[in-house]
């Protein structure tokens, strides 16, 4: 079973718009998250780690967790046509510590229209 | 900022034959890199987890006789796919974890294996 699940698969939101995006760990011991973008051609890049309850906001950018629940979300506000991209949402075991696997979801794909 | 390059960008290779990509951090020490493989729909597969002066922890499915890994120093490591087949193929990623803590992983653009 995927340890680590996202929805909704694809995603079109207008400029200007909110994207939200959601994940969801199947597996308690994997509860600290992350929040990663790939532009096509390109190399995933982190946005956002969050490993505790509530939100964390960066920029435009807003992460929230339920650890109760284990899930996760993506809030892009004002979304840009340059925010289009693969979303993957990332969990690991321990969240200050090295050497942790961190296994990610399939990807939200995110078509932002101008 | 944090930088990874892999290198080469992109192998054509024959059925059978072996491709040896290369994953350098600059900017900061690499104490732990994840290599991944990302399948054609875009799915990752953690392959294995190597830290400098520790053992590399393969993932099942993936052997250190089919994709032997080095990590020889905090900025540099490789991977071999040996005998590469059609079921090889991919975008093979390295990510990297500083070593001021913290499992944020800074990946390179990755090498993409073509087997033909």
């Amino acid at each position: 079973q995927q340890k680590v699940q996202q929805s909704p698969e694809s995603l079109s939101v207008p400029e200007g718009g909110m994207a939200s995006l959601n994940c969801t760990s199947s597996d308690r011991n994997f509860q600290y998250f992350w929040w990663y973008r790939q532009h096509s051609g390109e190399g995933p890049k982190a946005l956002m780690s969050i490993f505790s309850d509530g939100d964390k906001k960066e920029g435009r950018f807003t992460a929230h967790l339920n650890k109760a629940s284990l899930h996760v979300s993506l809030h892009i506000r004002d979304s840009q046509p340059s925010d289009s991209a693969l979303y993957f949402c990332a969990a690991s075991e321990q969240g200050d510590t090295n050497a942790y696997k961190v296994i990610f979801g399939k990807g939200t794909h995110l078509h932002v229209l101008p | 900022g944090a930088l990874v390059y892999q290198y080469p960008r992109r192998t054509i290779c024959k059925s059978g034959t072996s491709m040896r990509m290369e994953c350098q951090a600059v900017g900061f020490q690499a104490t732990s890199v994840a290599w991944y493989r990302q399948s054609p729909q875009k799915t990752f597969e953690l392959i294995a987890l190597s830290t400098v002066n520790s053992a590399i922890k393969y993932e099942q499915n993936f052997t250190q006789e089919k994709f032997p890994i080095s990590h020889p120093n905090l900025s540099f490591s490789s991977m071999t796919v040996l005998n590469a087949y059609l079921e090889d193929r991919g975008l093979y990623l390295c990510g990297a974890e500083a070593d001021r803590g913290g499992n944020t992983l800074y990946f390179g653009e990755g090498s993409r294996l073509i087997v033909v």
